[in-house]
């Protein structure tokens, strides 16, 4: 089973939608993170969090917001998707070595 | 994290053994050296991780020269299934956030 899952892993919404993406994890690791994916821009970070009562903004959370639900669930909520917001969404844990994080498989989202 | 430079893309084939070597000059003394590797349309995998001298693990091995100014990626007898994009990361871990940038990476583009 893998550590770090992520659904849906595909979706297509309209302009408008409210939408959640939902990110699970079996590593029992306390920090979480969204990043999303564009061709050319590399992955940009969304939303962090330090544990179930630490969330914090990354550097493009407008349009945005999450909710930790338990250690184990972390999840991203577009309030009004707009077609900007189209791209690869990863979540993802951060492991015990320097610098290692577990990425789920990655959910992508077409907004119409 | 530090600066890092890596060529954009790489040709092999099958059989073959394969060097990523990652430029990292500003390197620290804290620094860690972490490779990842990202297949299209999934999150980045860790790889390895290394500090100084050879570090091997069941997927690669990653050679690290005593100025640690460099580090070369060595994938043993790649497979098609090595095609994907290769990232060099340095850095200590200590950001505020735990954020990992990406640069480029490497395109390998294993050929039968």
């Amino acid at each position: 089973d893998a550590d770090v899952t992520q659904t849906p892993r595909n979706r297509i919404t309209k302009t408008g939608k409210r939408i959640m993406l939902e990110c699970s994890q079996t590593k029992g690791h306390d920090r979480m993170y969204w990043y999303r994916q564009d061709p050319g821009l590399g992955l940009r970070l969304i939303y962090y969090s330090f544990d179930v009562k630490d969330i914090n903004k990354g550097e493009i959370s407008d349009g945005y917001s999450v909710s930790r639900q338990a250690q184990a669930k972390f999840s991203l909520s577009l309030e009004s998707a707009i077609p900007n917001q189209t791209a690869l969404y990863f979540c993802a844990t951060r492991g015990r070595l320097v610098n290692t994080q577990y990425f789920g498989p990655g959910t992508r989202l077409t907004v119409l | 994290l530090a600066k890092t430079t890596q060529p954009i893309s790489m040709d092999s084939y099958e059989g073959q053994e394969v060097n990523i070597t990652c430029s990292h000059n500003n390197i620290a003394t804290n620094d860690y050296i972490t490779w990842y590797q990202q297949f299209p349309s999934q999150g980045p995998r860790f790889i390895i991780q290394g500090y100084k001298t050879k570090v091997t693990n069941e997927v690669a091995s990653l050679f690290i020269p005593a100025d640690r100014k460099s580090s070369t990626l060595s994938l043993p007898r790649v497979s098609l299934s090595d095609t994907a994009v290769y990232y060099c990361l340095v850095g200590d871990g200590s950001s505020n956030t735990g954020k990992l940038i990406f640069g480029q990476g490497t395109t390998l583009q294993v050929k039968p």
